[in-house]
């Protein structure tokens, strides 16, 4: 159990364009979910956190009209990279911690969307 | 400050031994999660084990333990019997409070484990 799955796996886009990628958690109910990218060879960087039926919390320092991010049911939210540019290239992961049950300690991680800009 | 430490950019250890990956962390919250990941060269985080600030033992899942030594504020993490299939990257990281399910994950520099035949 515990599955959340993330689509597109791989996106190349012209510069300019917007991206969207969407989180589902299969098997659970999340209310929130939280936006990760990661940079090569480097760690996690937490962009901002999903909150179902509310507005995204944002990290210092994240754009959030960049980064445009819905969470319309309790399992989906999406991310919108808008007007798209080369420095926004990355690997973008989603994760979701289970609402209740024997794993809602734990947080459960998309396989990720690396998504290059041209 | 940071919250998370992991000072080993890589470590090699040979197939069927056990390696101690490092992690310290540094928090006032009474109240806070460990977790350790692991990322292979596809990207994709896998969870191995967690354990709370007040669990009274040792958390271990399979190969996986964690050496919990809260007065150090320490939490490595031990991977037994290595298997070549264990290269990857490792990322401990830190929740901060476990009640509410808006708090977040912050992640160590990550270790990059390399097991040789």
């Amino acid at each position: 159990g515990a599955v959340v799955s993330q689509h597109p796996s791989r996106v190349i886009c012209k510069s300019g364009t917007s991206v969207k990628i969407e989180c589902r958690s299969l098997d659970f109910q999340a209310t929130t979910m939280f936006w990760y990218r990661q940079f090569p060879k480097q760690s996690l960087m937490l962009m901002a956190t999903s909150n179902e039926g509310s507005k995204a919390t944002y990290e210092q320092g994240v754009e959030k009209d960049k980064f445009l991010i819905n969470h319309a049911s309790l399992t989906l939210s999406t991310l919108t990279v808008t007007s798209a540019h080369p420095e926004d290239s990355s690997f973008y992961i989603c994760s979701a911690r289970p609402l209740a049950g024997p794993l809602h300690n734990e947080q459960f991680f998309g396989p990720g969307t690396r998504l290059t800009v041209l | 400050a940071q919250k998370i430490t992991q000072t080993q950019p890589g470590m090699f250890v040979q197939e069927k031994e056990a390696v101690t990956l490092d992690c310290t962390y540094d928090t006032s919250d009474p109240s806070y999660g460990l977790f350790w990941y692991k990322q292979p060269s596809s990207g994709e985080m896998i969870f191995l084990i967690y354990q709370g600030s007040y669990d009274q033992q040792n958390a271990t899942e399979g190969r996986y333990s964690l050496n919990f030594q809260k007065a150090r504020k320490s939490a490595n993490l031990v991977i037994s019997a290595s298997q070549l299939g264990d290269s990857a990257m490792y990322f401990c990281a830190m929740r901060e409070g476990h009640v509410s399910n808006t708090d977040k994950l912050i992640f160590g520099t990550g270790t990059r484990l390399q097991v040789f035949p």
